[in-house]
């Protein structure tokens, strides 16, 4: 698949803080979806994006795609402690479903 | 909506046994599932795509022989680790795909695979 660069890899924040994580590909993306994986847990989505500039928010939780179609924050505002866990974005190539996957930010949050 | 579900979640097995693991879409049909492996702290990788009625298509480097894929229903798939041995020890986590919303992706819970 292709390869996104996801970033930053791990995070400490004290709770009550903001977050933000941002992926890029090399190559254009049609969708961006965001998952958060708890602990011995599948991923779960959390948010999915499908417009170039589109802005969605899902609760705390915000996620733009980039005009560029190449990139994609998300966004965690006043972090609690169920924030912890590992948040992956993702993305469908273009010519099939198989959906490519950032190597993942760990976020873990200080009460 | 969009449930997922994949038995067992947990398995011990012998070196040498062959153990099946099931994927589930509970509340929709879907015509392609895909089945992950994850390594302790690192990212999905895809190892198979299941499609219904139809032979499953392998990654690069992943046996077709080892691992197994059947996927007879619209809504279950089955991944068989045949002859399973230690390094095959892992979390496997199956997806399905939804194709009345955008395409998106629904992920199973996981199965956590120990081989003594």
């Amino acid at each position: 698949g292709q390869q996104l660069n996801q970033s930053p890899q791990s995070m400490f924040i004290q709770e009550g803080e903001d977050v933000s994580m941002n992926c890029t590909s090399s190559s254009i993306f049609n969708t961006w979806l965001w998952y958060k994986q708890d602990p011995g847990e599948g991923p779960v989505l959390l948010i999915a994006l499908y417009k170039a500039g589109e802005l969605t928010s899902n609760g705390r939780l915000t996620a733009q795609f980039g005009i560029t179609r190449k990139d994609s924050f998300l966004n965690i505002s006043a972090s609690i402690p169920s924030d912890v866990g590992i948040y992956f974005c993702a993305g469908p190539g273009s010519n099939d479903y198989k959906l490519s996957f950032g190597a993942g930010t760990t976020v873990t949050v200080r009460a | 909506g969009a449930v997922v579900s994949q038995h067992p979640s947990r398995v011990i097995c012998k070196s040498g046994t062959s153990v099946k693991i099931e994927c589930r879409s509970l509340d929709f049909q879907a015509t392609t599932m895909f089945w992950y492996r994850q390594f302790p702290k690192k990212s999905l990788m895809l190892m198979a795509t299941s499609n219904e009625g139809s032979k499953a298509t392998y990654e690069q480097g992943v046996e077709k022989d080892k691992f197994l894929i059947n996927h007879a229903s619209l809504t279950l798939s089955t991944l068989t680790v045949t002859s399973a041995h230690p390094e095959d020890s892992s979390f496997y986590i199956c997806s399905a795909r939804d194709m009345g919303v955008h395409n998106e992706q629904f992920f199973g819970p996981g199965t956590r695979l120990t081989v003594l």
